[in-house]
């Protein structure tokens, strides 16, 4: 059973560089989630996909942020001109059709130089 | 908008039971959530309940929900040193995001 798989881990930038990640949920699973965690802080919830469909995006979502599920499996999340502000832990989840049970992947940990 | 609080260290001495306390803002929250995470770890669902229930039972945790007072609570009985994690509580109305606890971290103690 494969769970949530995030890729790359660690990813290092300087500031200005774009950034893109990826998050292949578990194979059934319809719900996509990107959250964002800092250190010491809870998740962060950024966006949710039902499907392909962009359902819902947090005002925390800038213009430099986006995300896309193109055929409903695998999604990405692009960051454009990082900032210093950008560093932080972004968490992928999916879930079934079952409210109340979403299963999260190990994180992408971006730092911003 | 939604809010969930709890504190952030509990210690406790291996054997005893441990409790972790949250409360929450939005009333139209409808699943509440126990969440773990171990240093370097992603965050594990250890259980969830929905807001029409008092109680939960899974081997050792026990999560109460206190639906007028918004209080939810986690208690771990017969705690040992791997329960030492980051315990955050989250709710959601459903489908729709969750929104986290900023976290509270269990020490036990050998």
């Amino acid at each position: 059973d494969t769970g949530v798989s995030q890729d790359p881990r660690h990813k290092i930038t300087k500031r200005g560089q774009n950034v893109t990640f990826r998050c292949d949920p578990i194979s059934e699973h319809n719900r996509l989630y990107w959250y964002r965690q800092t250190l010491g802080q809870g998740p962060e919830f950024l966006t949710y996909f039902q499907n392909e469909a962009q359902l819902e995006k947090s005002r925390l979502l800038s213009d430099r942020f986006s995300a896309e599920r193109p055929k409903g499996s695998f999604s990405t999340l692009e960051i454009q001109r990082t900032e210093q502000g950008d560093s932080a832990m972004y968490l992928c989840a999916s879930s079934t059709g079952t409210p109340g049970e979403q299963y999260f992947g190990p994180g992408t940990r971006l730092t911003v130089t | 908008g939604e809010d969930v609080e709890q504190s952030l260290f509990l210690s406790v001495r291996e054997g005893d039971s441990s409790v972790i306390n949250c409360t929450y803002t939005d009333s139209s929250s409808t699943y509440l959530y126990w969440y773990k995470q171990e240093p370097g770890a992603g965050l594990q669902l250890l259980t969830y309940i929905f807001s029409n229930m008092d109680m939960k039972q899974d081997q050792r945790l026990t999560v109460l929900l206190n639906k007028k007072d918004k209080h939810l609570s986690l208690r771990i009985a017969d705690t040992q040193t791997g329960d030492s994690a980051i315990y955050f509580c989250a709710e959601s109305a459903g489908y729709q995001k969750v929104t986290f606890g900023i976290g509270t971290k269990l020490q036990v103690i050998p």
